[in-house]
């Protein structure tokens, strides 16, 4: 199984400051045939299903807030949210759909400071 | 845009058939655009895939579930199931299911995901 492994597990940040949300996967996620990365972000709150926010690595879904952008390539992903807001306080989990079995991170929480 | 709905039973006891459904709108499971999941998250702990289904394709399960685990379409009511035997109080979590595009040669990512329904498994 491809291993994702997130850091920090959790992440307090004051309103309006940089959050970084770091992802690395055990094996590249690059597929060769597509040139795509493939991991996807999502933002979990208690009670919803997960969001989508990005999706091959970088693309920023529809509707989604500018704040939120994705980075890396192979196996070390970044997920950053450039100004904190109190609608972003939830879980969020890097995912990899390259491989099965599919795998996700373990989640990194992130608060307001 | 595709809408899912989970059903099923949310209280098992142990040894017990997890059975649920997803109901689809918006789209046809037979559609060769989807691929058809369902994830499922214990409390406090991280998404996990279980498994999914492409129309007329055999599913793709997890291997930590596959000797328990048959993931299935119905067609004719435009859903997808899901049946897990032997229940455990392991088993315990919301249950998600969920659609990703045919991308190229494979799946892409889940971008469409149901409500969730949280079973539980209890004597």
């Amino acid at each position: 199984d491809i291993v994702m492994t997130q850091s920090p597990d959790s992440l307090a940040v004051s309103l309006g400051e940089r959050a970084t949300i770091n992802c690395r996967s055990s094996q590249s996620l690059l597929y060769g045939r597509t040139n795509k990365n493939y991991l996807a972000w999502y933002q979990k709150k208690p009670g919803q299903p997960p969001k989508l926010l990005i999706f091959w690595a970088s693309t920023r879904e529809s509707g989604v807030p500018a704040r939120f952008s994705g980075s890396g390539s192979g196996t070390d992903f970044t997920l950053t949210i450039s100004s904190l807001q109190t609608e972003d306080v939830a879980v969020y989990y890097c995912h990899q759909f390259f491989r099965a079995p599919w795998t996700f991170g373990q989640g990194t929480r992130v608060e307001i400071k | 845009q595709v809408q899912l709905q989970e059903s099923g039973p949310r209280q098992l006891k142990p040894s017990e058939t997890l059975s649920l459904i997803c109901g689809v709108s918006g789209a046809s499971v037979t559609s060769g655009s989807f691929f058809w999941n369902w994830i499922r998250q214990p409390p406090g702990k991280a998404l996990q895939w279980i498994g999914n289904v492409y129309y007329r394709a055999n599913p793709t399960y997890n291997p930590s579930v596959r000797s328990r685990v048959t993931i299935s379409m119905d067609t004719s009511k435009n859903q997808f199931s899901l049946k897990l035997t032997s229940v455990t109080a392991a088993d315990t979590a919301v249950y998600y299911c969920a659609s990703s595009t045919y991308y190229f040669d494979r799946s892409g990512y889940p971008d469409y995901w149901g409500q969730g329904i949280l079973v539980t498994v209890s004597s």
